[in-house]
């Protein structure tokens, strides 16, 4: 199984609503990863998880918050985002294994469809 | 810092055209190299990935190459297809582990029938 599946496929919201988005693999992977990909742009990265421990975060503003409750799971909470926050939210995975040789091919989702009213 | 630069922005070809496809890197010190599909509205698919010590890796009618040295690598694509249209995205490792990828803007390839 090399999948990568995430839920919803598309989600609207409003400003004041709370909402998530799931992400899920079972490749046995241990780096999981959110991105966030505006039209006609390239993947831009917001949060890499590492061993279930939040390793990276580009700055990424408070209201979306990651959350990874076991080696196979990966959520990411949105509370009062934005209209300019709607875009592709793209969830990946990866091979982590630290030292010696690795072979870190990232594998993505289908993404998810945010629309912020 | 990192940056990789993809040419053409666009392209359109005909039918059973072969092509090539660029990226290049400003620093050659890569881990890896990953070229991936996207087809509208959709995720990214990984075609190919090429460790900084091999110099080329094949699938189907895909080969891509790596020169880390000149900071290049290409994408052929043999025999297009309408199928084959899609962005395609390379992507550069800098380091082991879980270290970020760091993308060039895509080429958009159109195939005509």
């Amino acid at each position: 199984d090399t999948e990568v599946t995430q839920t919803p496929k598309h989600l609207v919201m409003g400003m004041t609503n709370k909402k998530s988005l799931k992400c899920e693999q079972h490749m046995g992977h241990r780096a999981m990863y959110w991105y966030k990909q505006k039209a006609k742009k390239p993947p831009e990265l917001m949060f890499v998880y590492s061993y279930e421990k939040l390793s990276i975060n580009e700055s990424v503003p408070s209201r979306f918050s990651p959350e990874c409750p076991n080696s196979s799971l990966l959520n990411l909470h949105l509370h009062a985002l934005q209209p300019e926050d709607s875009a592709l939210y793209l969830c990946a995975s990866s091979q982590d294994v630290s030292g010696g040789w690795t072979y870190n091919e990232q594998f993505f989702g289908p993404g998810t469809r945010l629309t912020v009213l | 810092k990192q940056e990789v630069t993809q040419i053409p922005a666009a392209l359109s070809v005909p039918e059973g055209e072969n092509l090539v496809l660029n990226c290049s890197f400003t620093d050659s010190a890569i881990y890896n190299l990953q070229w991936f599909r996207q087809d509208p509205g959709k995720g990214l698919t990984s075609l190919l990935l090429i460790q900084s010590s091999q110099r080329e890796q094949t699938s189907g009618r895909l080969n891509a190459s790596l020169d880390k040295s000149s900071g290049r690598s290409t994408l052929y694509i043999a025999a297009s297809q309408p199928g084959d249209s899609a962005t395609y995205l390379c992507a550069v490792r800098v380091g082991s582990g879980n270290t970020p990828l760091v993308f060039g803007k895509g080429t958009r390839l159109s195939v005509i029938a």
